[in-house]
């Protein structure tokens, strides 16, 4: 089955500096890429995502890249804030092919630390 | 749209009880899946269910673990006889269809074991 690995598993910036989560991915057949943010106690909740036939997604603050050939993923959050303080879920699925729904693989997950 | 509803919020159980969770999917919603969340963890698929089909059950404990997800009411997630081991947050989330559709998570079902 799918097996995704994520890194770092900490990750502590300056408040206004960027933030990167690197992800890779086992499974070639895998075509859909969301990564969840979940703070405390709380749901996970997404935050971007990015499809197989897609490079690069940019909303505001928030950027994923993809690639494909090597297998691998990231999330770049830019002018971090204190807000951005949570931990950070990748994920994989095939999104449909095989019958099998959009069941999620998830990476392990990062803390992220915004300091002021 | 209240979002996917789960219930208990927080529910404490003994060993050798039995804990029932329930979640309600998204309105126009027919997918629903449970993930377990370990403490300090990522998080783990379960089941996916539809409408009175389980469809794939390959993450669920053989054992005391079992799912449904009837044509009325709520999914629900049964753990029979629990174990300290039990203990966890599960999410259930659902989503529109079978394809790469978004899948909205539910605020967790937080299981402790005495």
């Amino acid at each position: 089955g799918e097996n995704v690995e994520q890194h770092p598993s900490t990750l502590s910036v300056q408040e206004g500096d960027s933030a990167v989560i690197k992800c890779t991915y086992s499974d070639s057949a895998s075509n859909y890429f969301p990564w969840y943010k979940q703070e405390l106690g709380k749901r996970p909740q997404l935050i971007i995502d990015i499809r197989s036939n897609v490079g690069e997604k940019k909303d505001q603050r928030i950027a994923v890249t993809l690639n494909k050939t090597a297998k691998h993923f990231s999330l770049h959050i830019t002018e971090t804030q204190p807000e951005d303080s949570a931990v950070y879920f990748c994920a994989a699925s095939k999104g449909g092919l095989t019958g099998g729904g959009n069941k999620l693989t998830f990476g392990t997950g990062t803390q992220l630390k915004v300091e002021l | 749209n209240a979002g996917v509803m789960q219930n208990p919020r927080h529910l404490v159980r003994r060993r050798g009880q039995e804990a029932r969770l329930r979640c309600s999917p998204m309105k126009g919603h027919s997918h629903v899946y449970w993930y377990r969340q370990l403490p300090e963890e990522g998080l783990k698929f379960m089941v996916y269910l539809q409408k009175e089909n389980i469809i794939d059950e390959s993450g669920m404990p053989k054992e005391r673990f079992s799912a449904e997800f009837p044509k009325e009411g709520p999914s629900i997630l049964r753990i029979q006889q629990v174990v300290r081991g039990d203990s966890a947050a599960y999410f259930c989330a659902s989503s529109a269809g079978a394809g790469a559709n978004v899948l909205t998570f539910g605020a967790g079902s937080r299981l402790t074991v005495l």
